[in-house]
């Protein structure tokens, strides 16, 4: 079992620009969910994605959106790059209605950096 | 809104002393809380959570609602131990984890 797998690991882009970040669920997970940790921070929670829909979301302005696919892995997109989103992003999948954040398992995240 | 609150940026300690994380939480609901841990170049892991009642790795941690802390605990720190620790929580039914702002460990040989 892979776990959690995140793609690219690594990105540059540049103000302005779009990206999309993709992950694929550990094996049985049904729920992803997206954190932005940027450096020498903790994660943030951006949004969870269950059942093709965004069930949750934190605060992030409408630039950062997301999308499930029917095999429940998933894309965020972030818009309009701002030098602030340089960080790393983290995808964590899980098995809901587990409703615990406890059963999630972390990818190994994708880089971002905006220049 | 929940709030986690880890007070020690950093942590030095030495081969075989204690160690001791402080985590303290603000939430009116139920939360669950959980300690996660970074080695360095790895992914994020979850080390413990209240439920479980476990011990991982000799680490232990007990959920004390009256004060609202839920402290970290290992009584002889290994060089292995070297890694940023989040403390976090969740409110139960929700599934999104709110986190502290990490303790750097460095265990000295």
């Amino acid at each position: 079992d892979a776990g959690v797998t995140q793609s690219p690991t690594h990105l540059i882009k540049t103000r302005g620009q779009q990206v999309t970040l993709r992950c694929s669920p550990k094996s049985g997970h049904d729920t992803v969910s997206w954190y932005q940790q940027a450096l020498g921070q903790e994660p943030q929670f951006i949004f969870q994605y269950y059942e093709e829909e965004e069930r949750q979301r934190g605060n992030f302005p409408d630039r950062f959106s997301g999308h499930q696919f029917p095999n429940y892995s998933s894309e965020l997109n972030v818009n309009a790059l701002l030098l602030g989103d340089s960080a790393l992003y983290l995808c964590a999948s899980s098995l809901a209605p587990l409703g615990q954040g406890g059963g999630y398992t972390f990818g190994s995240g994708t880089r971002l950096t905006v220049v | 809104a929940q709030r986690v609150t880890q007070p020690e940026k950093l942590l030095s300690v030495f081969k075989g002393a204690p160690v001791e994380l402080k985590c303290n939480y603000s939430y009116s609901g139920s939360p669950e809380l959980f300690w996660y841990v970074q080695y360095s170049r790895q992914r994020l892991q979850l080390l413990l959570r209240h439920i479980s009642r476990e011990s991982i790795k000799g680490f232990t941690a007990d959920l004390n609602k009256g004060e609202t802390s839920f402290h970290l605990k290992k009584p002889f720190a290994q060089e292995e131990d070297s890694a940023m620790y989040y403390c976090a929580l969740s409110d139960y039914g929700n599934n999104r984890l709110a986190f502290g702002k990490g303790n750097q460990v460095v265990v000295i040989p």
